[in-house]
Order: C-alpha cells, then sequence, then structure tokens
C-alpha cells in the first residue's frame, strides 16, 4: 500500500493572505495526482488532476505544481477568503487504485 | 443535474445484520469506486469498478462485497457487519478511472452496534 503524507496537518491564515501546503508521494509508477477540496458536511469536490512532471494548474485563486521525479505536489492559495475554509486532501493513482493522503485542514480567519 | 446518489443518509444497525448501500451516477461514467472515512485517517478505497462486470479490490476490501450488474450502480454489501465497520462511507464515480476527476457523493453514515 502507497504511503501519502500532506503537510502540515492543520493551519490557520489570517484573511488575505496566501499560503501553501504539500503533498508528498511515492514517485515510482505514477499515474496521476488529483486534488480535492472537502468542505464540512460536504463531500470532496475534484479541484485538479495532474499527470505529468512539471504540470501548473490554476482554478481562480487557488494553483498546484507537479514534481513527479522527486514525489511531491504544493497547492497554493493566493488571498485567501473565508470560504477557503476546507480540509485539502490529495491523492495519488497506481494503476486504477487511488491513495489518499490524510488531508491539510485549513481554516482561514476573518 | 449530474449526480452520485447513496442510499441511506444514515444507518444504524446491529453486528451481523446484513446490509447494502446503493450508489448510483447518471453520468454514464465508465469508473466506480468506495471509499470508507475515519478519523484521523485519509480516505480508503475499498473496492473499484472499470465498467459493468468488473470489479476490483481497493486497499481495504475485507468484509465488504460489490456488483456491478449496470454502468449506473454499484451498491456495496457488507454480508456480516461488524462494529469495526462503523465508519462514513463515499462512493465516487469518473468518466474513465486514474486520469479523469471523481465524483462523490453525499456519504453514508454506517454505525454497527
Amino acid at each position: 500500500i502507497l504511503n501519502v503524507e500532506q503537510s502540515p496537518q492543520s493551519l490557520h491564515v489570517q484573511e488575505g493572505d496566501s499560503t501553501n501546503f504539500t503533498c508528498s508521494f511515492p514517485s515510482s509508477n505514477f499515474y496521476a495526482l488529483h486534488w480535492y477540496r472537502w468542505e464540512t458536511a460536504k463531500s470532496p469536490e475534484a479541484l485538479f488532476v495532474m499527470t505529468l512532471n512539471g504540470d501548473e494548474k490554476k482554478k481562480g485563486r487557488i494553483s498546484a505544481t507537479l514534481n513527479t521525479k522527486e514525489g511531491y505536489s504544493y497547492l497554493y492559495i493566493k488571498g485567501s477568503q473565508p470560504e477557503d475554509s476546507a480540509t485539502y486532501l490529495c491523492a495519488e493513482n497506481y494503476g486504477q487504485n487511488f491513495v489518499f493522503g490524510p488531508g491539510t485542514r485549513l481554516s482561514v480567519l476573518p | 443535474e449530474a449526480q452520485v446518489t447513496q442510499n441511506p443518509r444514515y444507518l444504524i444497525t446491529v453486528t451481523g445484520k446484513k446490509l447494502t448501500v446503493t450508489c448510483s451516477q447518471n453520468m454514464n461514467h465508465e469508473y466506480m469506486s468506495w471509499y470508507r472515512q475515519d478519523p484521523g485517517l485519509g480516505l480508503r478505497q475499498i473496492y473499484y469498478s472499470m465498467n459493468v462486470e468488473v470489479t476490483d479490490k481497493g486497499d481495504v476490501p475485507e468484509g465488504y462485497k460489490v456488483s456491478r450488474k449496470e454502468k449506473r450502480n454499484f451498491p456495496l454489501i457488507l454480508e456480516s457487519p461488524s462494529p469495526n465497520q462503523t465508519s462514513l462511507y463515499f462512493c465516487a464515480s469518473s468518466r474513465q478511472g486514474w486520469a479523469y476527476e471523481q465524483y462523490f457523493g453525499p456519504g453514508t453514515r454506517l454505525t454497527v452496534t
């Protein structure tokens, strides 16, 4: 079973701050890296799917980068807003299996 | 509306009483999957299905069964539930597996006493 790690486990930032967190995964036999956003009492929602080394994706104020050679991905949030408060999950594919990290819980204080 | 539905949303049952959690998607997706989420742990994959009549084990398949007789449905069966299967369960689907984003159902909170 692969081990996908995320750091930090949680963080609190002030509204307007920019922040980033890390997803680390085994780099051998890499297929794809997914990011999901999970708000309390809701279901996870997809943010990005990245497959190529050097991939960069952006959706509004949120962006992500991928380094498959060293086995990490960064998620960036620019100008955090209270509605960005959620748990951010990453998941690696190996074959058709998904292995999720434990998530980073972000709280944005107004 | 494109969606994944699960039923029931909440269930309290007793040890050993067989139960089924249904999952249905209306997006004509090939790939469907079941996950469980426990405190302190990430989502863990139980089973997945690449297409009709094609299923395979995820990381934590013990104590569960699945079937995929139709593309839209992917029920999760607990033949003899035990307390360690108390968890929050999510069904998800995607167009074709690993390269595509997954759409998650609303979740089923199961308690086995």
